[in-house]
């Protein structure tokens, strides 16, 4: 079955920073690649995604990078600010109606 | 409109017991499914309900169980209970019904500890 590793598993940098998670991915199948937030005490929310078809997406201070033939994507976050700071996980899936397996995770601290 | 509602938050069991975990998911989302977080592991996937069917499964043991209800409400069950099933358990709703077609909506979980 599919397998993501997630890297680093910790991320400290200082406000106005940049911020780069890496994971890599097992099964060339997969072709759905979202990144989860999740604050303490919450639920992971969805943050952005990107599918096997495109290679960058971006929405305002996040970006997602996909790599198909390495088999790995990273998320970008630019210009970092306090509120950022919390744990980040990549997944990726191989079809509609399979399940979404996730990275271990990174926890994010931004100092201000 | 209410987002993914799961009880109970919080519960401690002993070793042995067993225990129902509920999540009502976001109206009209006909797919949920359920996650252990533990340190270390991250969020493993435990399983997947559409229309009150199971239709994916994760490496989890027997003794972790689930089902879904008509109105789309979801249970799961764990028999037997272990110090190593100590973690936060998070319930997801989606609307197409399928775990890749869209966004995953999570619930804030049920946090168990077994003493």
């Amino acid at each position: 079955g599919e397998n993501v590793e997630q890297h680093p598993s910790t991320l400290s940098v200082q406000e106005g920073d940049s911020a780069v998670i890496k994971c890599t991915y097992s099964d060339s199948a997969s072709n759905y690649f979202p990144w989860y937030k999740q604050e303490l005490g919450k639920g992971p929310q969805l943050i952005i995604d990107i599918r096997s078809n495109v290679g960058e997406k971006k929405d305002q201070r996040i970006a997602v990078t996909l790599n198909k033939t390495a088999k790995h994507f990273s998320l970008h976050i630019t210009e970092t600010q306090p509120e950022d700071s919390a744990v980040y996980f990549c997944a990726a899936s191989i079809a509609a109606g399979t399940a979404l397996i996730f990275g271990k995770g990174t926890t994010l601290s931004v100092s201000s | 409109k209410a987002g993914v509602t799961q009880t109970p938050r919080y519960l401690i069991k002993t070793r042995g017991q067993q225990v129902t975990l509920s999540c009502s998911p976001i109206s009209g989302h006909r797919s949920v499914s359920w996650y252990q977080q533990t340190p270390g592991q991250g969020l493993q996937f435990l399983f997947e309900y559409f229309s009150e069917t199971q239709r994916n499964k994760g490496n989890f043991p027997g003794r972790f169980s689930g089902r879904q209800f008509s109105n789309s409400r979801s249970e799961m069950n764990v028999s037997t209970l272990e110090l190593g099933d100590s973690a936060l358990y998070l319930c997801a709703s989606s609307l197409l019904g399928g775990v890749n077609t869209g966004e995953l909506f999570f619930g804030e979980g049920s946090r168990l500890t077994v003493l």
